[in-house]
């Protein structure tokens, strides 16, 4: 079975630049979610998606980072201007019962996307 | 707020020596608690987890958790740890009840020196 993919692994980028991170979750699973971790910190969720609907923003920076989910299956993260306290690992995880639901919790991640802003 | 306290942020241990990382979570309804594990360049993945029954979780690798509710604690251990399990470990919090955020601490890095 395959595992979420995520691209790219590796950014490098000048602050003020626009990124976007993909992630493409394990088949099947419709729930998803956009983790930021930072150095020697755990993640933190950005944004969790059920199908195409964003049910948890409430951590995403609206002002600069946007996130689709079009269709319920791949989904996008963009930052848009980047500053250099973007600087982190953008992790996305998948997991076939959504966390809010009893169950719930056990999550599939990517490799991550390292970001750098310079 | 909730919040996921993990006690030790590096442990530096000898081969079969014994492992205990301590995870202490602020929420006091129902929830779900895991342990995660990422080795060196891989991603983080499941290690354990407890939903419901039995405090005392059993994971792969040898791994174990018990579930203290009334010390709202969730720590990891192993009788002898191996040269493998040097990674991070992040203890998380399922609170499925208030809106299912899955919250991590911030991690205790384990190094096993051979």
């Amino acid at each position: 079975e395959a595992g979420v993919v995520q691209s790219p692994r590796y950014k490098i980028i000048e602050k003020k630049q626009p990124v976007a991170f993909w992630c493409n979750p394990i088949s099947g699973h419709n729930t998803l979610y956009w983790y930021l971790q930072n150095l020697g910190q755990g993640p933190e969720l950005l944004i969790r998606y059920e199908n195409e609907e964003a049910v948890d923003d409430s951590q995403l920076p609206k002002d600069r980072f946007s996130a689709e989910r079009l269709k319920g299956v791949d989904s996008t993260l963009k930052i848009q201007p980047a500053e250099l306290g973007d600087s982190a690992v953008y992790l996305c995880a998948s997991s076939p019962v959504a966390s809010g639901r009893a169950g719930g919790g056990e999550l599939f991640f990517g490799e991550g996307s390292r970001l750098t802003v310079l | 707020a909730q919040s996921v306290s993990q006690h030790n942020h590096h442990v530096i241990l000898s081969e079969a020596a014994s492992l205990e990382l301590g995870c202490n979570y602020s929420y006091g309804g129902t929830v779900n608690l895991f342990w995660y594990v990422q080795y060196p360049g891989q991603h983080l993945q499941l290690l354990l987890k407890y939903f419901s029954g039995d405090p005392l979780v059993k994971g792969i690798k040898g791994f174990e958790a018990e579930f203290i509710k009334s010390k709202f604690s969730f720590n990891l251990r192993k009788p002898s740890v191996q040269w493998s399990d040097t990674a991070e470990y992040f203890c998380a919090v399922n609170n499925y009840n208030q809106g299912g955020k899955l919250i991590f601490g911030q991690g205790t890095e384990l190094s096993v020196k051979p």
